[in-house]
């Protein structure tokens, strides 16, 4: 079976700072890891994935993501914060061989000015 | 291009009512299709997926189904609506030959 865990409820951070949205998962296999952002009322949108190869992913709006087998993490960075980053964010699994995505709860990212 | 049509995008229906979904793929074949359900406390929870016209599989026993008419078409229904189907339901769509999924804009649904 996969599982995502999405430990933080909410990630606080001001504006120009870095900030980090932790993931941690489990597969018995190999992952396919993904970071998905979603706005108010909104479907979610694709920010970046993780299949094979460097362990540092590269995405849309600045956004990056470590890949840490040993730790099976799957942590989402951006190096300076904007207030526009403030949403809810998602990180899902999917092992290899496996047709379904795994989702977790969600971390609201608050950006203040 | 591949886009993912989800309609309506709001929708207040009474207990004990029927329901019906719809959400289409456009500029791609045979993809894999998903409904999700939202609820309030934003957790995203799997209720079908289908990766082919007429193949369906459900994650979880509840009140509603799934049909997959045509192949970029997928239909979530229910018979008679609960309070508790209330939700943000989420359409999405993923290339077989790709990783990532696609996700429509979703609807909103009230039971009252």
């Amino acid at each position: 079976a996969q599982s995502v865990a999405q430990p933080e409820d909410q990630v606080n951070v001001a504006e120009g700072n870095p900030l980090t949205v932790k993931c941690t998962y489990s597969v018995s296999g190999n992952p396919y890891l993904f970071w998905y952002v979603q706005y108010p009322n909104r479907g979610l949108q694709f920010l970046l994935k993780y299949i094979t190869g460097d362990n540092l992913v590269k995405g849309s709006y600045g956004f990056e993501a470590e890949f840490n087998k040993s730790q099976t993490s799957f942590h989402l960075k951006k190096p300076s914060a904007l207030v526009s980053d403030s949403a809810l964010y998602f990180c899902a699994v999917r092992e290899t061989g496996y047709s379904t995505l795994t989702f977790g709860k969600g971390t609201m990212l608050l950006v203040s000015p | 291009s591949q886009t993912i049509h989800q309609w309506p995008a709001t929708l207040v229906q009474p207990v004990g009512s029927p329901l019906s979904l719809e959400c289409t793929v456009e500029g791609t074949s045979n993809p894999n299709l998903y409904w999700y359900r939202q609820a309030a406390g934003r957790g995203l929870q799997l209720l079908f997926y289908s990766v082919g016209i007429g193949q369906i599989s459900s994650e979880v026993p509840q009140n509603l189904s799934a049909s997959r008419p045509q192949d970029r078409q997928f239909i979530l229904s229910s018979k008679k609506l609960l309070l508790s189907d209330s939700g943000f339901y989420l359409c999405a769509w993923r290339p077989t030959e790709n990783t990532e999924a696609f996700f429509g804009q979703g609807t909103r649904l009230t039971v009252v």
